[in-house]
């Protein structure tokens, strides 16, 4: 089924250990994006890309690194975990900038302790 | 900056009866809205958007949205609530032009009584 497909589902990291987290898309969409959601918050932009090649930072980068080398895959890095990093992830896409078309993964929830 | 605020953290209606979920936004220029819906240990499904033109949408699963910008409010409607629509729903705005990000809302839990 096309979609947006995010691993791993669930991850327990150290303080300090260094992780990333998977996503691809089989949509060809060109926008990717990863948010964040906090326990009874909304969700909230770290990153995007607007193509291969192109990333941009969203509302809440500090800590996290993207990369897009291709179409499908936009990953981000989480170089030094921290529990404030504690959070559900989530990884996006959309066909242009109005969000047109837009399909979220399934979500990786991660713990830092 | 943009804002959005879903004031009630909890709706319950009964199976059958209307329900509404309401969303109040604030953004400088013309404001993109958006409607998504999160069941559990899913990724956020998209239900509806505002863009421009009728201030009525209709969206997926028979809900709809009304667009009202004297009272910067979006709120989520459908006329006969289903058990299956028991789930977390999001707001989301973002400008028409500048930033990429949408801004979302804390959400509201919606519980259908059978």
């Amino acid at each position: 089924n096309a979609g947006v497909t995010q691993t791993p589902k669930f991850r327990i990291l150290k303080i300090g250990q260094s992780m990333t987290l998977q996503c691809t898309q089989d949509m060809n969409h060109n926008y990717m994006y990863w948010y964040r959601q906090d326990p009874g918050m909304g969700l909230k932009l770290i990153y995007y890309s607007v193509g291969a090649g192109i990333t941009d930072k969203g509302e809440v980068p500090n800590g996290y690194n993207v990369s897009r080398s291709t179409t499908e895959d936009f990953p981000l890095r989480l170089e030094l975990a921290a529990p404030s990093q504690t959070s559900v992830y989530f990884c996006a896409s959309s066909m242009d900038r109005d969000y047109t078309e837009a399909f979220f993964g399934q979500g990786t929830r991660l713990t830092v302790v | 900056a943009q804002s959005v605020a879903q004031p009630e953290d909890q709706v319950n209606v009964a199976e059958g009866n209307p329900l509404t979920v309401k969303c109040t936004y604030s953004v400088s220029g013309n404001p993109y809205l958006f409607w998504y819906v999160q069941y559990p240990n899913r990724g956020l499904q998209f239900l509806l958007k505002y863009i421009t033109g009728d201030n009525l949408v209709k969206g997926s699963y028979g809900f709809e949205a009304e667009f009202n910008k004297s009272q910067t409010s979006f709120h989520l409607k459908k006329p006969s609530a289903l058990v299956s629509d028991s789930a977390l729903y999001f707001c989301a705005v973002r400008r028409q032009t500048g930033a990429n990000n949408l801004f979302f809302g804390t959400g509201t839990r919606l519980t259908v009584i059978p």
